[in-house]
């Protein structure tokens, strides 16, 4: 069964760029890892997805290794308003279970 | 934009009771997914739905059932509510596979007393 594992909190200060690493193991091989993003008293909201090497959109990079068996999302200069609690999700390989991690609470300070 | 409403925000209820949550989505979107989040364990789904009348077990279905009479509604059903299903409940829709991007509504906090 696949696992998730993520810091559970983190500290920036705005400007600077984090780096959020989600370790998984015993993923489908053809599905691809999402991220989200969720503030307090609201639902995650989705940030990126890929599926191997780098991604990247307007808010966030994604870097996948060859083996894909972590991910890490990157926030270029963060703000205050970055402050969240960042979670993968990933699909296990064996009967497609939704894996998501326990969620990284980012604090950004000024 | 993708709206995803659930019927409550707040909803509290006594053990034994039948619990019925309410979720709605406005984009013809296939797939509808139930998920509890509680401290500590993150984000468990409980049914996924990819048509009308149609639905998966997730990882915890046990005490909860799932009716998706119509494409944008798809409700949450605790048979019998007990103290450890207070939770925070999501509700998601999407297109695609089940890894595809979701969109979320800003979940129900339930009690059970």
């Amino acid at each position: 069964l696949a696992k998730t594992t993520q810091p559970i909190s983190m500290d920036s200060y705005e400007g600077q760029e984090v780096n959020i690493t989600c370790s998984h193991n015993n993923i489908a091989t053809n599905d691809y890892i999402t991220w989200y993003q969720q503030f307090p008293s609201q639902g995650p909201r989705f940030i990126i997805q890929g599926y191997k090497t780098k991604v990247t959109n307007e808010v966030a990079s994604l870097f996948i290794p060859a083996d894909r068996k972590s991910s890490t999302l990157s926030l270029p200069r963060v703000s205050l308003s970055d402050t969240a609690v960042y979670y993968c999700l990933v699909e296990d390989n064996q009967g497609g279970k939704l894996i998501f991690g326990q969620g990284t609470e980012l604090s950004v300070k000024p | 934009d993708v709206k995803v409403t659930q019927s409550s925000r707040y909803l509290v209820k006594r053990t034994g009771e039948k619990v019925f949550l309410e979720c709605v989505q406005d984009m013809d979107h296939e797939n509808m997914f139930w998920y509890r989040q509680d401290p500590g364990l993150g984000l468990r789904l409980i049914y996924f739905s990819y048509d009308v009348k149609m639905k998966e077990k997730g990882d915890i279905p046990e005490g909860y059932s799932v009716s998706r009479e119509k494409k944008e509604r798809f409700s949450l059903i605790l048979e019998s509510a007990s103290t450890n299903q207070t939770s925070m409940y999501l509700c998601a829709s999407g297109i695609g596979g089940r890894n595809q991007p979701q969109h979320f509504g800003d979940g129900t906090r339930l009690s059970i007393l």
